[in-house]
C-alpha cells in the first residue's frame, strides 16, 4: 500500500495568512494526488486533483504542487470559511489511500 | 448534477452483517471508465477507502477488509450495495459513497452526505 503522510497534523493560523499543508507519498505517484476540504458534520469536497488542477467552483486562493513523491496544497489568503480538515488522496494504485488530515484551527 | 445518498441501518449489533445503499443520480454506472467508491471515517478519525465497482463491474477491495466486503451494482436502479460481515464496535463509523471520475488521474469528484453507522449490543 502506498502511505500519505500530511505534516503538519494542525495548524493554528488567521484569516488573511498564507498556509501551505505538505503530503507525501511512500513511493512516487506521478501527479496522481488530489486534495479535499472536509468540514465537522459534512462530507469532504475536492479541492484539487491531478496534483495542480482546480475543481470547478473551487476559489483561486487554492493551489496545488508538486509531483512524484512530495505535494502541496497553498491557500494564499485565509478565509474564516477555510477553518477546516484537509485531506490528500493518492489515485495512482488500490488502495486508495488518505493522508492523516490537517486541521487548520483559528489562533 | 451529481447526487449520491447513503441510507441503511444506524445500529448493528455485534457479528452482524451491514447493509449500504449508495442511490445516485446525474450519471450512469454503465458509462465507460466510471466507477462508485465506499470510503468510512470513524468518529475524530480520518477517511479510509474501502472499496469501488467500476462500470464493467470490475470491483477492488481495501486488502486489510477484503474478506469481509462485498460490493454489487444495480445500474438499471442506479444503485450501489455495500455489504459488510461481522460487524464490530471498531466499525462504527460514518460510511460514504462517491463518484470516481472516468478521467485520469481519478478522483472522487462527488460525496453522498454520509450515514453514521453505530455498531453497539
Amino acid at each position: 500500500d502506498i502511505q500519505m503522510t500530511q505534516s503538519p497534523s494542525s495548524l493554528s493560523t488567521s484569516v488573511g495568512d498564507r498556509v501551505t499543508i505538505t503530503c507525501r507519498a511512500s513511493q512516487s505517484i506521478s501527479s496522481y494526488l488530489n486534495w479535499y476540504q472536509q468540514k465537522v458534520g459534512k462530507a469532504p469536497k475536492l479541492l484539487i486533483y491531478a496534483a495542480s488542477s482546480l475543481q470547478s467552483g473551487v476559489p483561486s486562493r487554492f493551489s496545488g504542487s508538486g509531483s512524484g513523491t512530495d505535494f502541496t496544497l497553498t491557500i494564499s489568503s485565509l478565509q474564516p470559511e477555510d477553518f477546516a480538515t484537509y485531506y490528500c488522496q493518492q489515485s495512482y494504485s488500490i488502495p486508495r489511500t488518505f493522508g492523516q488530515g490537517t486541521k487548520l484551527e483559528i489562533k | 448534477q451529481i447526487t449520491l445518498k447513503e441510507s441503511g441501518p444506524t445500529l448493528v449489533k455485534p457479528t452482524q452483517t451491514l447493509t449500504l445503499t449508495c442511490t445516485f443520480s446525474g450519471f450512469s454506472l454503465s458509462t465507460n471508465g466510471v466507477g462508485v467508491g465506499w470510503i468510512r471515517q470513524p468518529p475524530g478519525k480520518a477517511l479510509e477507502w474501502l472499496t469501488l465497482i467500476y462500470w464493467n463491474d470490475d470491483k477492488r477491495y481495501n486488502p486489510s477488509l477484503k474478506s469481509r466486503l462485498t460490493i454489487t451494482k444495480d445500474t438499471s436502479k442506479n444503485q450501489v450495495v455495500l455489504t459488510m460481515t461481522n460487524m464490530d464496535p471498531v466499525d462504527t463509523a460514518t460510511y460514504f459513497c462517491a463518484h470516481e471520475t472516468a478521467q485520469v488521474p481519478r478522483h472522487f469528484d462527488f460525496w453522498g452526505q454520509g450515514t453514521l453507522v453505530t455498531v453497539s449490543s
